[in-house]
């Protein structure tokens, strides 16, 4: 168990819905990542946020937004959805942004499917 | 611009045999190096991790030597375990970006 928990650990939804992702990071840590796993593209990074503040974009499109509360937890929208977007969306955390060699530990991902 | 590249799988090998995953990557500046295992409808869990040149990491019996010269951080196993069936992912972190850069992923089965 590496303490970051994600929830729903499945999703299904239909084209043209907006979703809503959770994401708890590890106690202390204060960055969190988001990344999409999926069979054509791989593992790629979407977003981080560090203490309440977006710190680095990735290839996240137009219609994903993020945001990580006073709390600390972040949560991925996805509007307006595709086929496409199916995919294993996964949340990380680390104590801080911007140092190389810290893990990020990884929650066990929401499941995400577009009917 | 960084990357990292893995080994083409699947690698299908009976228990007890030596597993070698070839990761070479591409970066700028000196990056730190991970493998991460996703074991079957699980997420990614860190196996080891190495932050500067002829360092190795180790865990669980899975080793990885940064190797600056040939830019690689190949996997190695001495003795593989039906339990190590899993997708194997290297990756790097550079500089003060926060994200991680992942190869493909190496599908290992080990048969009894």
């Amino acid at each position: 168990d590496s303490g970051v928990t994600q929830t729903p650990k499945h999703l299904i939804t239909a084209t043209g819905q907006r979703v809503t992702l959770r994401c708890s990071p590890r106690s202390g840590d204060l960055s969190v990542y988001w990344y999409q796993q999926s069979l054509d593209q791989g593992l790629q990074f979407l977003i981080q946020y560090y203490n309440g503040e977006e710190r680095a974009k990735g290839n996240i499109l137009e219609r994903f937004s993020a945001q990580q509360f006073p709390d600390l937890h972040s949560e991925l929208n996805l509007s307006s959805l595709e086929l496409g977007d199916s995919a294993l969306y996964f949340c990380a955390s680390s104590p801080r942004a911007g140092v190389s060699t810290d893990t990020q530990y990884f929650g066990p991902g929401t499941r995400l499917t577009v009917l | 611009g960084n990357s990292v590249t893995q080994m083409e799988g699947p690698v299908t090998l009976s228990e007890e045999a030596f597993l070698t995953i070839n990761c070479t990557y591409t970066a700028t500046g000196y990056p730190s190096l991970f493998w991460y295992v996703q074991y079957p409808g699980e997420g990614l869990q860190l196996l080891l991790k190495a932050t500067k040149a002829d360092d190795k990491g180790s865990n669980k019996g899975f080793e990885a030597t940064y190797r600056k010269e040939t830019t690689s951080f190949h996997l190695e196993k001495g003795s593989v375990q039906v339990s190590d069936s899993a997708v194997y992912f290297c990756a790097l972190r550079s500089g003060n970006t926060g994200k991680l850069i992942f190869g493909q992923g190496t599908t290992l089965q080990v048969k009894p």
